[in-house]
């Protein structure tokens, strides 16, 4: 039932590593984002996707790469990881009324 | 001046008291507004929508100052399960613009 689902929730990894994050939302919107959360909890837009087609993409380091295969499926690779990129990675869709539907959050801890 | 502002907190109330959280925006293109909550180590979560005419949802007033550029939220009867981190969302305009996150208000209901 789960609207916005992402996995995993918890990855733990050492610097250099190469990680992915999937997501699916079942509720048929057209946008998907990908926000990152650090520790001082301030929520950031990372990427935002329309029906598969990259909108906005701030200002990121390319080691971040989305990929949207279908209007459904955000996923999110991270190329050597750094010890900066410890933080909560949030998926999220928008629905016509500009509600936001968040998953739970994946848990990236980088040592 | 931030796009979003919001005192960080933490509100730190007892139960039963009525505390109020406001927060400034920046464009006054700005269309849209919500408030939503964050529990500890969850995803953010829509509380409500904020309406020009201000809005109530139970416990819960949402009021909107389009001069002054700022709304706010009311929560009277402070429950223990109120205690979380309050965001306000600001969208711009409609589409594909992303909605605006403040950085979050965080209440304490103490018994």
């Amino acid at each position: 039932d789960t609207a916005v689902s992402q996995t995993p929730k918890y990855l733990v990894t050492q610097m250099g590593n190469d990680k992915s994050i999937k997501c699916e939302q079942n509720l048929g919107h057209d946008t998907m984002y990908w926000y990152k959360q650090d520790s001082k909890k301030f929520l950031k837009i990372m990427f935002s996707y329309n029906n598969k087609e990259l909108i906005i993409n701030e200002t990121v380091p390319n080691r971040f790469s989305p990929k949207s295969p279908d209007k459904a499926h955000l996923n999110l690779h991270i190329n050597s990881l750094e010890l900066g990129d410890s933080a909560v990675y949030f998926c999220a869709s928008r629905d016509s009324g500009n509600t936001i539907y968040f998953g739970e959050g994946s848990w990236l801890t980088v040592v | 001046r931030k796009e979003v502002e919001q005192d960080p907190g933490p509100f730190n109330v007892p139960e039963g008291a009525t505390v109020a959280f406001n927060c400034t925006y920046s464009n006054s293109a700005s269309q849209s507004f919500f408030w939503y909550r964050q529990d500890c180590r969850k995803e953010p979560k829509l509380l409500m929508s904020v309406y020009s005419s201000g809005n109530e949802d139970g416990r819960f007033t949402a009021q909107l100052n389009r001069a002054s550029q700022y709304i706010s939220l009311l929560i009277r009867d402070s429950k223990l399960s109120d205690s979380a981190t309050y965001l306000c969302v600001v969208v711009v305009a409609s589409g594909n613009t992303p909605l605006v996150f403040g950085k979050g208000t965080r209440l304490s209901v103490i018994a």
